[in-house]
């Protein structure tokens, strides 16, 4: 009964690859991001969408494309990976866009070589 | 651009003993706060948020926070610290622009010694 779901946990690639991270939430919330911890544990948001519509697009390369086929879901595909790829990416949903909280997955761990 | 800090990256404490963990805000307007701790190798788990009303906000595991409008701070405090709150803890802020996005701090690791 996990909330938000992210698979895999764990990424293994190699530089130039093509990957994809999958998040399900089964909370009913409208609303996904995907955030990015860097080794430093930084948070940074990347992506969100509210009812399947883009709203936040923050400076993320174009080798990365949010894709979310429905509210519950919102995957991420990255092209070409990179070295400065590397970091934990974590999935999160609410319900609306006020003083409800994030709920977060429990990330995946995408290490290129 | 709305902001929030945590001007401490590591904060040690004994066990009961009280702790803080410290939070300071920028933001346009009423701000909705939020604390946050994360195990290692897990994600992030709510604690407790400050939308409005009581400056004293209870939440989850013991833990509450206080908001001081004055000094723009929402520090995050338990009377008696345990071995297993051990963890880093994030101070984040809502964004005003309506994108739902938090802005996180740059997070403080809580070591309680036993």
């Amino acid at each position: 009964d996990t909330a938000v779901s992210q698979t895999p946990k764990y990424l293994v690639t190699q530089m130039g690859n093509d990957k994809s991270i999958k998040c399900e939430q089964n909370l009913g919330h409208d609303t996904m991001y995907w955030y990015k911890q860097d080794s430093k544990k930084f948070l940074k948001i990347m992506f969100s969408y509210n009812n399947k519509e883009l709203i936040i697009n923050e400076t993320v390369p174009n080798r990365f494309s949010p894709k979310s086929p429905d509210k519950a879901h919102l995957n991420l595909h990255i092209n070409s990976l990179e070295l400065g790829d590397s970091a934990v990416y974590f999935c999160a949903s609410s319900q609306g866009r006020g003083n409800s909280p994030l709920h977060f997955g429990n990330g995946t761990r995408l290490t290129v070589t | 651009a709305q902001s929030v800090a945590q001007p401490e990256d590591q904060v040690n404490v004994a066990e009961g003993n009280p702790l803080t963990v410290k939070c300071t805000y920028s933001v346009s307007g009423n701000p909705y706060l939020f604390w946050y701790v994360q195990y290692p190798n897990r994600g992030l788990q709510f604690l407790l948020k400050y939308i409005t009303g009581d400056n004293l906000v209870k939440g989850s595991y013991g833990f509450e926070a206080e908001f001081n409008k004055s000094q723009t701070s929402f520090h995050l405090k338990k009377p008696s610290a345990l071995v297993s709150d051990s963890a880093l803890y994030f101070c984040a802020v809502r964004d005003s622009g309506n994108t739902g996005k938090l802005i996180f701090g740059q997070g403080t690791t809580l070591q309680v010694k036993p």
